[in-house]
């Protein structure tokens, strides 16, 4: 069975403060790992996907990267408007239809 | 990518009756899927929408439960029934198309039941 872990579940950061999310996987053949930004009362926002260890995405101050067991999201020098809970997900072949098997998230809150 | 759509927002219903949720997508799409989404929890999958046959169902979700549509690549429908407070959560749409692996999600419909 599919599993991932995110730490921490929260975060508190004064702008400016660049830090890591973490996400540990456990899966059978990965097919894709992807970064999703929630916002509350919203749906998951697409962020990023991560196929293979090595790989490195990066979107504004955010950058995505993927080794065989985890995966971190750096967020360099965060606005408060990065404040968000992110979600790590895994698909693998296991599991029906190719579902997402998600993480709980890391609340993230960035001070002014 | 693909710009989701649901209705309604939200709602509040009473025991026993039943809710229609809707999901638009701006094109046409593979697959369609229905998540939960409880209180401080993270996505739980209850079924993948099949267009024009019967929707595949997660372990701990059926078809009597949360009937699903989806006539045709845009479009699908979830329906809570029979509803208790145990239902009260978020209900989310997703689609991907063909040659991507990532789902693009939907706003989410907030569903209190009193």
């Amino acid at each position: 069975e599919d599993q991932v872990t995110q730490s921490p579940e929260a975060l508190r950061l004064q702008e400016g403060e660049s830090s890591s999310l973490n996400c540990s996987y456990t899966v059978s053949g990965l097919r894709g790992l992807f970064w999703y930004r929630q916002d509350p009362g919203k749906g998951p926002e697409f962020l990023f996907t991560l196929y293979s260890a090595g790989e490195e995405k990066e979107k504004e101050r955010l950058k995505a990267t993927l080794t065989k067991k985890e995966s971190f999201l750096h967020i360099t020098a965060p606005k408060p408007e990065d404040s968000a809970t992110y979600l790590c997900a895994v698909q693998s072949p296991s599991g029906s239809a190719r579902q997402l098997t998600f993480g709980s998230g890391t609340q993230l809150t960035v001070l002014p | 990518s693909a710009v989701i759509s649901q209705k309604p927002s939200r709602d509040i219903c009473q025991r026993g009756t039943s809710l229609t949720i809707q999901c638009q997508v701006d094109s046409q799409v593979t697959m369609m899927f229905w998540y939960r989404q409880q209180p401080g929890q993270s996505l739980t999958l209850i079924a993948t929408a099949n267009q024009g046959s019967e929707a595949t169902y997660e372990s701990g979700f059926v078809i009597d439960k949360f009937p699903i549509s989806r006539p045709n690549l845009t479009f699908s429908t979830l329906t809570v029934s029979n509803m208790s407070p145990e239902d009260s959560s978020i209900y989310l749409c997703s689609a991907k198309t063909s040659g991507v692996y990532e789902q693009y999600f939907g706003p989410g419909t907030r569903l209190t039941v009193t």
